[in-house]
């Protein structure tokens, strides 16, 4: 149990295109995703957390209006990096948080973005 | 910033424990101590967690002093596979939830 699944798990795109992100937990109903992005040898760091049905609450120095998050169901969390920039380049992580008793976060497999 | 510190790296033979310390000595009363680990280019995968007592599950076993200032992941038979980056996280149960990573250990296991 608890899967969390990401689509697609790798994008290429040209700079200025926007790239959507999905974040599926299969097995549970998530009511809190988070979102989180990797650079070669560094850690995770945090983006942004998003709660079902409310906006997302962004970490001090991530552009909201960059990266658009909607949790639009319990299962669904969709990340949108628009107008991207080869430095939006990165390895892009949810995780899903069950609601029911368990606090525990599980983690998606990632999505590699590569903007050219 | 993370409320943990680990070890940069740390290497083990194939077969024996491997014991990774975590430092948290700032961990509020209600905050629980969470392990991950990180395969290369994979998500982090959940480890295992706790308060106050030890706790054992089918992968490791999570050793938590009695004042909370630190904790040790033991993997008791460590295996090649083993081979990834351990994070120590510390995480309330309520708010925000919020998971905020260190720089982790990285864990080589060696034939």
């Amino acid at each position: 149990g608890a899967v969390v699944s990401q689509h697609p798990s790798w994008v290429i795109c040209k700079s200025g295109t926007s790239v959507k992100i999905e974040c599926r937990s299969l097995d549970f109903q998530a009511t809190t995703m988070f979102w989180y992005r990797q650079f070669p040898k560094q850690s995770l760091m945090l983006m942004a957390t998003s709660n079902e049905g409310s906006k997302a609450t962004y970490e001090q120095g991530v552009e909201k209006d960059k990266f658009l998050i909607n949790h639009a169901s319990l299962t669904l969390s969709t990340l949108t990096v628009t107008s991207a920039h080869p430095e939006d380049s990165s390895f892009y992580i949810c995780s899903a948080r069950d609601g029911q008793g368990r606090n525990e976060q599980y983690f998606g497999p990632g999505t590699r973005l590569t903007v050219t | 910033d993370a409320k943990t510190t680990q070890p940069p790296s740390m290497d083990c033979a194939e077969g024996r424990a491997a014991n990774l310390p975590c430092n948290h000595s700032t961990i509020s009363g209600n905050e629980y101590v969470y392990w991950y680990r990180q395969i290369h280019s994979q998500g982090p995968q959940y480890i295992i967690h706790g308060l106050k007592n030890n706790e054992t599950n089918e992968m490791a076993s999570l050793i938590i002093t009695e004042d909370r200032k630190s904790s040790t992941l033991i993997l008791p038979h460590a295996t090649l596979r083993d081979t990834a980056v351990y994070y120590c996280i510390v995480s309330s149960t309520s708010g925000t939830y919020k998971y905020i990573f260190g720089t982790g250990t990285r864990l080589k296991v060696l034939a």
